[in-house]
């Protein structure tokens, strides 16, 4: 089955620690995104990757951090800089991020990652 | 600055009652417009992507369709199980990424 996976479901992170949240797609999709989601708002984008080895800051990227060393996988890191991370986290994938074909923009969501400080 | 709203923050429909989502954008060339459906604690599912005025999609009891300044999602005959939170999303010319509006919770009861 092609989907994006995204692991752990459920994290709960110290006051100071870093976390990594993994998300992983075998759609041979080349761009990914990562979102955080509060209650109450829409989905914010903190950093997105359009092709392997690059990435670009989002809306809110301040306290994460992200590579892009495989096609298939996009991890993002909390650093204990964000200082209120406690949210649901949410990667989605799309064929290509600057492509005119019109199917292509179509993002793919995985499953989400809750993520609390604790 | 680019927005995307939608109205109303929440629906509450009786089974079989018929109703309209909106979703409005005061961005300009927008590129394509797109529908997801969440369920709590879970990932946006795609419903539709709208691309020009004029143009509609349907899904089983779902119709999307897109008009110069906004979309509307109508729900025909709504059933308990397309109780769900309901985002729209757009996507402007010359950007890879979206922008979404905050939801509009939908709650049918039996």
């Amino acid at each position: 089955d092609g989907g994006i996976t995204q692991s752990p479901k459920y994290l709960f992170r110290k006051e100071g620690q870093n976390v990594t949240l993994s998300c992983e797609q075998n759609l041979n999709h080349d761009a990914m995104y990562w979102y955080r989601q509060d209650p109450g708002q829409g989905l914010r984008l903190i950093y997105y990757s359009q092709i392997v080895n690059d990435f670009q800051k989002g809306d809110i990227a301040e306290g994460y951090s992200v590579s892009r060393e495989k096609k298939e996988s996009f991890p993002l890191t909390v650093t204990s800089a964000q200082k209120n991370p406690t949210a649901f986290y949410l990667c989605a994938s799309s064929s290509t991020g600057t492509s005119g074909v019109r199917s292509s923009d179509t993002q793919y969501f995985g499953p989400g990652t809750r993520l609390t400080v604790l | 600055e680019d927005q995307v709203t939608q109205s109303p923050e929440a629906l509450r429909l009786q089974e079989g009652e018929s109703s309209s989502l909106n979703c409005s954008y005061t961005v300009s060339g927008l590129r394509g417009l797109f529908w997801y459906r969440q369920d709590p604690g879970k990932g946006p599912e795609f419903l539709f992507t709208l691309y020009s005025a004029g143009e509609e999609k349907e899904k089983e009891r779902l119709k999307a369709t897109l008009t110069k300044k906004e979309s509307f999602l109508h729900i025909t005959a709504p059933k308990p199980e397309d109780s769900a939170t309901y985002l729209c999303a757009a996507l402007l010319s010359g950007y890879s990424t979206l922008t979404f509006g905050k939801g509009t919770m939908l709650l049918v009861s039996p």
